[in-house]
């Protein structure tokens, strides 16, 4: 059965910071990893999507990467800003998307 | 840009009373799902629909869930007899095609407060 994990479960940086949000994946035999933000009683915004064929994808300030022999993925946050401020979460599918329990990422001011 | 949208955006019921979800997914997409997320938990997936039928669904999804898509564009979630702990936020989410790149889209949610 699949389980995604994300670590940290909160992070609070300085603006301007660079960082990195951790997934872990225990299945290898995913299709897609789609990352997502989340608003605080909101909706999911899809931010990224990499094809398991790739090894990465860039939006803007975000970049994610993949791993999937290691069951891995991160994304990168260059230059925080206090807009940011969200929970961060990633999915893997199949089909079906399974969600790990997000990350939530305060940018200070 | 095209985007999911879902109705009504707060329900509040009685335990043991129906509701009725609403989502209308972007035009030309042919898979949908329904996901709820419990405050404090991670997404939960409920439910797939292509073809007008269900293709997957979850240990959640019992016989007091069912899903319906009564036209070409609305895309509903029905629960029979509300429990405390239905009480979530239902997301309803599609994408185009069984393709490599299914980028799933998410609708903004309903959030169901059972009393």
């Amino acid at each position: 059965k699949q389980e995604v994990t994300q670590i940290p479960a909160a992070l609070s940086v300085p603006e301007g910071e660079n960082l990195v949000l951790n997934c872990s994946f225990t299945d290898s035999a995913i299709y897609n990893l789609q990352w997502f933000r989340q608003d605080p009683g909101k909706g999911l915004t899809s931010l990224l999507l990499i094809q398991s064929s790739q090894r990465e994808q860039t939006s803007g300030r975000l970049n994610a990467s993949l791993d999937k022999s290691s069951g891995r993925s991160t994304l990168y946050i260059a230059a925080s800003q206090p807009g940011d401020s969200a929970t961060y979460l990633c999915a893997v599918t199949g089909g079906k998307l399974i969600f790990g329990q997000g990350t939530e990422l305060s940018v200070k001011p | 840009e095209p985007e999911v949208t879902q109705t009504p955006s707060h329900q509040v019921t009685q335990m043991g009373q129906e509701v009725i979800l609403r989502c209308v997914p972007i035009s030309n997409h042919l898979y949908f799902y329904w996901y709820r997320q419990i405050l404090g938990q991670k997404v939960e997936f409920l439910v797939s629909f292509y073809n007008n039928e269900i293709s997957e669904k979850s240990e959640i999804f019992d016989d007091q869930f069912s899903v319906e898509r009564p036209d070409g564009s609305n895309f509903t979630l029905k629960i029979r007899s509300t429990k405390l702990e239905d009480s979530a936020m239902y997301f309803c989410a599609s994408y185009r095609l069984a393709s490599s790149y299914n980028e799933q889209f998410f609708g903004p949610g309903t959030r169901l407060t059972v009393l």
